[in-house]
């Protein structure tokens, strides 16, 4: 059975320092992975993907996140954050290439900027 | 850019009451999926379907629960009787193809059932 570990429930940063959200991931097949965020009030838009191609992944609004399949990890970084970056997010595993397949998410890191 | 659109935006509705939930998904679209998240719970699966029939459910989708694509753009969520325990954000989603596309949620219905 797949599952996703998001290791920390909250997360504070300040504006403009590098922001780690942490995720491990348990999948017997080649798993797609994603980030999602949810701001408040807002529906969940996708960060980035990934699907077996690169293992660094570039998204939206500076994030990216790096495949390691050694430490079965999908870590999420961002050099500087911004205010705005304050939101809910979550890390997401499915089966890769199987139609219709549901998203599988983690219980979401809260992401705090202070400034 | 296309988007997934929901209405309503909240609703409110007595215990034992149906509701129904609607769902406009992205127009070239073939899988359609629900999803809801309990009050600072995670989002939680409950079903997909494609060429209309379910392709996918979870235990949460029990016999209370119905999907629908009764014309060429809507999908729906129907719960017969709802208990208190159904509160929650209700989110719609739709794909392209396989599951590696991307989901592209709508922005949700709150269900308040009192």
């Amino acid at each position: 059975a797949q599952s996703v570990t998001q290791l920390d429930s909250h997360v504070s940063v300040s504006e403009g320092t590098p922001v780690l959200l942490r995720c491990n991931y348990s999948s017997s097949y080649s798993p797609s992975l994603f980030w999602y965020v949810q701001h408040p009030n807002k529906g969940l838009q996708l960060l980035l993907k990934y699907t077996s191609a690169a293992t660094l992944v570039k998204g939206i609004n500076g994030f990216e996140a790096e495949f390691k399949k050694s430490e079965t990890s999908f870590h999420l970084t961002k050099p500087s954050a911004h205010m705005s970056d304050a939101a809910e997010y979550f890390c997401v595993v499915t089966l890769a290439n199987q139609a219709g397949t549901a998203l599988i998410f983690g219980k979401g890191t809260t992401l705090s900027v202070s400034s | 850019e296309p988007e997934v659109t929901q209405t309503p935006s909240h609703q409110v509705t007595q215990m034992g009451q149906e509701v129904i939930l609607r769902c406009v998904p992205i127009s070239n679209h073939l899988y359609f999926y629900w999803y809801r998240q309990i009050l600072g719970q995670k989002v939680e699966f409950l079903v997909s379907f494609y060429n209309n029939e379910i392709s996918e459910k979870s235990e949460i989708f029990d016999d209370q629960f119905s999907v629908e694509r009764p014309d060429g753009s809507n999908f729906t969520l129907k719960i017969r009787s709802t208990k208190l325990e159904d509160s929650a954000m209700y989110f719609c989603a739709s794909s392209e193809t396989s599951a590696s596309d991307t989901q592209y949620f709508g922005p949700g219905t709150r269900l308040t059932v009192l």
